[in-house]
């Protein structure tokens, strides 16, 4: 199975602020990566396929990049409904896991 | 509008089964793979189990497999998931999801329903 390995775990950053969040795959996926959002209680939102296409109806500060093993997801300028946790998830090959989210916080 | 309404959560004995159900409805269902992926309170998502639009082809997590069945009834534009030997690890909330037709990743989630594993 391919590992995903996401970080940092946790982040706190402020309004306006440009935050990273990066992923890396055991091995080459190609751009096979999507990013999700999820806030409490609510279920996950794709934010970005194949690496770096931005879903339909997604604002454009949430960007995202990479290929093969290494990814990452950038947010220019936060937004106060922005805080969520976000995970990266593989669909290369099965099983389709997931990295272990990124919970970004409020400074 | 593309719309995913699981049910079939409860609370379950350990070593008890459940089936639980997600009927889609906004496309046409049996054109599109779909997946089950957990929850547990606290914890980060886990998928568990994927199906092919035909149903001829299942995936699993490979931690699950045994316990784990992944059905759907393509007339019926219902997913299923069946659970045997419930632990107290399979507490979560479960949420069915729609892939997308070309690349695999999970354009439509359901809100998904809860498993509780006690005694």
């Amino acid at each position: 199975a391919i590992q995903l390995t996401q970080y940092p775990s946790s982040l706190s950053a402020s309004v306006g602020d440009r935050v990273t969040i990066a992923c890396r795959a055991s091995q080459d996926i190609n751009n096979d990566l999507a990013w999700y959002q999820q806030k409490p209680g609510t279920a996950p939102k794709v934010l970005i396929h194949d690496a770096s296409s931005l879903e339909s109806g997604v604002p454009s500060r949430f960007s995202g990049s990479g290929s093969g093993t290494d990814f990452t997801l950038t947010i220019s300028s936060l937004q106060p409904e922005d805080f969520a946790t976000y995970y990266c998830q593989q669909f290369n090959s099965y099983p389709l896991d997931f990295g272990q989210g990124t919970r970004l916080e409020i400074k | 509008e593309v719309h995913l309404v699981e049910s079939g959560g409860g609370l379950v004995q350990p070593g008890g089964s459940l089936r639980l159900s997600c009927a889609a409805s906004g496309f046409t269902f049996s054109s599109y793979a779909m997946s089950w992926v957990r929850q547990a309170p606290g914890k980060g998502l886990e998928w568990v189990s994927a199906i092919s639009g035909s149903g001829s082809s299942t995936y699993f997590a490979d931690s699950l497999k045994g316990r784990f069945t992944i059905s759907r009834d393509n007339s019926k534009n219902t997913l299923y998931l069946h659970i045997n030997s419930l632990r107290a690890e399979d507490t979560a909330v479960y949420h069915c999801a729609k892939s997308h037709m070309y690349s695999y990743y999970m354009d439509v989630w359901g809100k998904g329903t809860t498993v509780t594993v006690s005694s």
